[in-house]
């Protein structure tokens, strides 16, 4: 009964590779964010769709690109890896239509390049 | 544009001890102001949140946090510290037409002692 689940939970890949991170949630959300998460443990937001359309986009490489086949699912598609990559990257979701705009956190997925 | 300082990087209490962990918020807008726990390699869980009702709010495991406006802070406090509270704490904010984007603090790592 995971409310944010995210796949997978480790990755470890050498520089130059292209990997995907998947998230899912089962809250009936329809927003879904990706945040990252520095060595210092500072978070910051990649990005947001709303109803399967882009809403936030921060200044974030363009070998990042996310992608939301449905509200329920926001899978992040990192190509060319680079050592600075190396992060937690965190998935959330919440309800437009809630107060706040409250949200929910996956587990993390912590991305190591070599 | 909105950003959160978290004055200490670490705070260390003794077991009983009253935790006090301090977050100063920028905004230009009425904020919405979260406090999250991260445990050690989980993801972040709600604390609590400032919904403009009520300047004084109650979270989870016994905390609580003030929101003064005057001072532009919200700090979080903890009558008497367990054990289990040693975690990492990030204060965050949100508000406007942001889509629900948290700006996070730094965070403050809280020890706990014997």
């Amino acid at each position: 009964d995971t409310a944010v689940s995210q796949t997978p939970k480790y990755l470890v890949t050498q520089m130059g590779n292209d990997k995907s991170i998947k998230c899912e949630q089962n809250l009936g959300h329809d927003t879904m964010y990706w945040y990252k998460q520095d060595s210092k443990k500072f978070l910051k937001i990649m990005f947001s769709y709303n109803n399967k359309e882009l809403i936030i986009n921060e200044t974030v490489p363009n070998r990042f690109s996310p992608k939301s086949p449905d509200k329920a699912h926001l899978n992040l598609h990192i190509n060319s890896l680079e050592l600075g990559d190396s992060a937690v990257y965190f998935c959330a979701s919440s309800s437009s239509g809630a107060y706040l705009w409250e949200q929910f956190f996956g587990p993390g997925t912590r991305l190591t390049v070599l | 544009a909105q950003s959160v300082t978290q004055l200490g990087s670490h705070v260390s209490v003794s077991e009983g001890a009253l935790v006090l962990l301090r977050c100063n918020y920028s905004s230009s807008v009425p904020p919405y102001l979260f406090w999250y726990v991260q445990y050690p390699n989980q993801g972040l869980q709600l604390l609590l949140k400032y919904t403009s009702a009520a300047t004084l709010v109650k979270g989870i495991n016994g905390f609580e946090a003030e929101f003064k406006k005057s001072e532009t802070s919200f700090h979080l406090t903890k009558p008497s510290a367990h054990m289990s509270d040693a975690a990492e704490y990030f204060c965050a904010v949100s508000g406007g037409t942001s889509y629900g984007k948290l700006t996070f603090g730094q965070g403050t790592i809280l020890t706990v002692h014997p």
